[in-house]
Order: C-alpha cells, then sequence, then structure tokens
C-alpha cells in the first residue's frame, strides 16, 4: 500500500515554456503532499508544501509564480514549473504520508531538461 | 527539528552487515528517528524508525542509544542494491501527515562485490 505515482518521468523542454508534473496517490488520500528538488550529487531541498483546497506554502527564496502547485484533489498534487529556463533543470520529486501510517512515501521522480 | 549528522561515505563489503551510524544530540523527547534511502535517479524509500527502543523490520535493523543522542542503522547482510544514500532524519510524527521532511547530506554507502 501507499504508492505515489509521478508522471512523466522524464521531460525535456524549450527555454521559455511551462511544463506540468503530476504526483498521484494511488491508494490512499492525501490531504498534504509535499514537492522537492535534487540537483545533481545534492540533497533534497524542499520546496512547497502542497495543501488540498487551499494555497501551497512554499519555502523560503522558492518563488510561487514561478513554480505553480495545484492541489484539487485528495489524491493529486500538480507542479508547473513556468517559463522555464536550463536552471530549473533539476529532479523534481513529491512525497505523501497516509494517515495513520508513520512512514512518507515518495514519487520515482521527474528529471527535467530545459534547454 | 533536530539536525542530524552522518559521515559522507562508506563502503561494506557485499554479505557483510553494514552499520551506519547518526549523531542527533539535540533531539527532544517527541521527536522520532527515521531512516531513508535514495537508489540513484529514484525517489526515496522509508527503511525504518523508531522514537526510543530498538526496532526492526523485513529490511533493516535501528539501534537508538539510551540518551537517544544517536543511532545506527543495521543492514544485516548488505547486498549490492543497497548501494544508495542513506539519509537520518529527526522528526515529530502526528497521524496528519502535515509535517515536512528536511534531508541532510545523508551517507553513500557503497557495497563491494
Amino acid at each position: 500500500g501507499a504508492v505515489v505515482s509521478q508522471h512523466p518521468s522524464r521531460v525535456i523542454c524549450k527555454s521559455g515554456t511551462s511544463v506540468k508534473i503530476e504526483c498521484r496517490s494511488l491508494d490512499f488520500q492525501a490531504t498534504t503532499m509535499f514537492w522537492y528538488r535534487q540537483f545533481p550529487k545534492q540533497s533534497l531541498m524542499l520546496m512547497a508544501t502542497s495543501n488540498e483546497g487551499s494555497k501551497a506554502t512554499y519555502e523560503q527564496g522558492v518563488e510561487k509564480d514561478k513554480f505553480l502547485i495545484n492541489h484539487a484533489s485528495l489524491t493529486l498534487s500538480t507542479l508547473t514549473v513556468t517559463s522555464a529556463h536550463p536552471e530549473d533543470s533539476s529532479f523534481y520529486i513529491c512525497s505523501a504520508r497516509a494517515t495513520g501510517n508513520y512512514g512518507y512515501t515518495f514519487g520515482s521522480g521527474t528529471r527535467l531538461t530545459v534547454v | 527539528d533536530a539536525k542530524t549528522t552522518q559521515p559522507p561515505s562508506m563502503d561494506c563489503a557485499e554479505g557483510r552487515a553494514a552499520n551506519l551510524p547518526c549523531n542527533h544530540s539535540t533531539i527532544s523527547g517527541n521527536e522520532y528517528v527515521y531512516w531513508y534511502r535514495q537508489i540513484h535517479s529514484q525517489g526515496p524509500q522509508y527503511i525504518i524508525h523508531g522514537l526510543k527502543n530498538n526496532e526492526t523490520n523485513e529490511m533493516a535493523s535501528l539501534i537508538i542509544t539510551e540518551d537517544r543522542k544517536s543511532s545506527t542503522l543495521i543492514l544485516p547482510h548488505a547486498t549490492l542494491r543497497d548501494t544508495a544514500v542513506y539519509y537520518c532524519i529527526v522528526r515529530v510524527a502526528s497521524n496528519f501527515g502535515n509535517e515536512k521532511l528536511t534531508f541532510g547530506t545523508g551517507t553513500r554507502l557503497t557495497i563491494i562485490p
């Protein structure tokens, strides 16, 4: 149980375009999901907390207008990287925790390359 | 959240026990110790967690010192597939699922054939 599906796993886009990444909890409901970013050979950095039915909470230094988060249902959160630039190229990972379960489940990640 | 300190890298021979240490000297009474690992280019995987008692599951054992200022993750019979970055995180836990996890730099464990 407690599976988180992330799509796409890999995407290449042109500079200036927008990219949407989906994160789904397949067998549980998640009122809260988390979005992380990981640059090569670095640890995961939390970007924002996605809350179902309300605005996301962004970590300091993360531009909310650039990284749009929508958590419209209890099983789906989306991260849209708007006007992507090469420096946005990174590994994006989402996670969620089923109620009553102490371990967080992570998606398999999305490798974004902006050319 | 209490900060953790882990060695940046370790090697372990295949088939031997891998013992990964973690210091968390500022841990508070309601904080759990979590261990996750990340295999290259994948999302982190939950391994185990504990509060003050030693814990064991099908993946690993977690030994927490009596003063809770440090812990050790034990992989009893390491295989090549255990090569990964291992993260020790301390965090309060509730039933709500809205507590964020903060990752440190972790330990890069390499299993040697």
